[in-house]
């Protein structure tokens, strides 16, 4: 199956500070990948959709100018939380979608973002 | 716009008991139906899938669904629960050109 990795998979940082999290498809393209963040014991939520090659689509709610999304190769998407602050404490995962007719979704490993 | 219902939060069962999540859809058209595990502070890992065909349709570690098209469900089952399957199961519906909605989740217990 495709496989997606996702880096860092834990970091810890100071408030105020920014953080970069890679997602990478490993086998195959994604022209279209997802963030989305995770509370404890709680569903996914969906920020963004990530285009390769143009500017990412927002969830309403989410803040564009503190999670900067770039998708810049058809294998790498990556999510920045600029002045991280102790509420952006989340776990964080990507998704590439495989080109299908099915719109399947393969998800990375997640991140685990505490902010100090 | 397609969407998911997953009835019961959270699910648990005796080791050796039979798994039943529960899971619903609502889409216009004929839909592709997902179940996805996650474990403890990892990501959502593909179980089955349902897209055309076959309306049984069975997946990794035992599990199997059935698509019902006329009860809208996509019910994921397990004769007989292991203490490994504790994890939280999200069933997810995708249709062409549109994409994937996830329920809410449902956290499995497996007590000894």
């Amino acid at each position: 199956g495709a496989v997606v990795s996702q880096h860092p998979s834990r970091v810890i940082c100071k408030s105020g500070t920014s953080v970069k999290i890679e997602c990478r498809s490993l086998d195959f393209q994604a022209t279209t990948m997802f963030w989305y963040r995770q509370f404890p014991k709680q569903s996914l939520m969906l920020m963004a959709t990530s285009n390769e090659g143009s500017k990412a689509t927002y969830e309403q709610g989410v803040e564009k100018d503190k999670f900067l999304i770039n998708h810049a190769s058809l294998t790498l998407s990556t999510l920045t939380v600029t002045s991280a602050h102790p509420e952006d404490s989340s776990f964080y995962i990507c998704s590439a979608r495989v080109v299908s007719p099915y719109n399947e979704q393969f998800f990375g490993p997640g991140t685990r973002l505490t902010v100090l | 716009a397609q969407s998911v219902t997953q009835l019961g939060s959270h699910v648990s069962v005796s080791e050796g008991a039979l798994v039943l999540l529960r899971c619903n859809y609502s889409s216009s058209v004929p839909p592709y139906l997902f179940w996805y595990v996650q474990y403890p502070n990892q990501g959502l890992q593909l179980l089955l899938k349902y897209t055309t065909g076959a309306t049984l349709v069975k997946g990794i570690n035992g599990f199997e669904a059935e698509f019902k098209k006329s009860e809208t469900s996509f019910h994921l089952t397990k004769p007989s629960a292991h203490m490994s399957d504790a994890a939280e199961y999200f069933c997810a519906v995708s249709e062409r050109n549109n994409d994937m909605r996830f329920g809410a989740g449902t956290r499995l217990t497996v007590k000894p």
